[in-house]
């Protein structure tokens, strides 16, 4: 696609339930990224995929977060039994490997844990 | 690890220039990168230095001294629509590593 896509751009869940967030990246882009902004803060890492290596985990904030990409595209951020400090926005990131500095961001989803 | 350090608030009025600076310290430094994000939007790049010196896109410039662990971005001829958060990002302990962001520099622009 043109751009990256995330689904659902909204979201509200009851506290205890899973969720799973989807950030589908730019064709060819081989980095892809997942960050977590609550409202009015900053970006906080919480997983990077870069080809084929090893994700980076080390953003993750407990083992109630995981995130998986299959076939080097798709990405699935999976939280479970969500507690309400989980509510912020969730955003996707891609980037090409001679990326550098540039990363292209989705649009984000709002997830609401009342 | 890695931190960045930005102002977290900046106003300055339409026509004026601006400075919005960050300083870093990192293990492996590649590079400082600029990104903007308006209220309710998704962040945006706006430039990449990965040597010393200033670059210049329009009426945005980014400057850097590895030297200094410094950068910053000038943003000249401010109009309202630039007000907007402002975030500087390093790479992570690699030139493949991660992006990791300052808390930002909220940028107000009053007429």
């Amino acid at each position: 696609g043109a751009g990256v896509s995330q689904s659902p751009s909204n979201k509200v869940t009851e506290k205890g339930k899973d969720v799973e967030l989807r950030c589908d990246p730019i064709s060819g882009h081989t980095a892809l990224y997942w960050y977590r902004q609550s409202l009015g803060q900053g970006l906080e890492f919480l997983i990077y995929f870069q080809g084929n290596s090893a994700p980076d985990k080390s953003g993750l904030p407990s083992d109630r977060f995981s995130a998986e990409r299959t076939g080097g595209s798709v990405s699935t951020l999976t939280i479970q039994r969500t507690q309400q400090e989980d509510s912020a926005v969730y955003l996707c990131a891609s980037s090409t490997r001679q990326g550098a500095g540039s990363a292209f961001f989705g649009q984000g989803t709002r997830l609401t844990v009342v | 690890g890695q931190s960045l350090e930005q102002p977290s608030e900046v106003t300055a009025v339409e026509g004026a220039i601006v400075q919005m600076n960050c300083t870093y310290q990192t293990s492996g430094f590649y590079g400082l990168s600029w990104y903007q994000q308006h209220d309710g939007g998704a962040p945006t790049f706006l430039s990449y230095n990965a040597l010393d010196g200033l670059e210049e896109t329009g009426r945005f410039s980014s400057f850097l001294s590895r030297s200094d662990s410094y950068g910053y971005l000038l943003l000249q001829e401010l109009q309202m629509k630039d007000s907007a958060s402002y975030f500087c990002a390093v790479r992570n302990g690699g030139s493949q590593g991660n992006l990791i962001f300052g808390k930002g520099t909220k940028l107000s622009v009053k007429p």
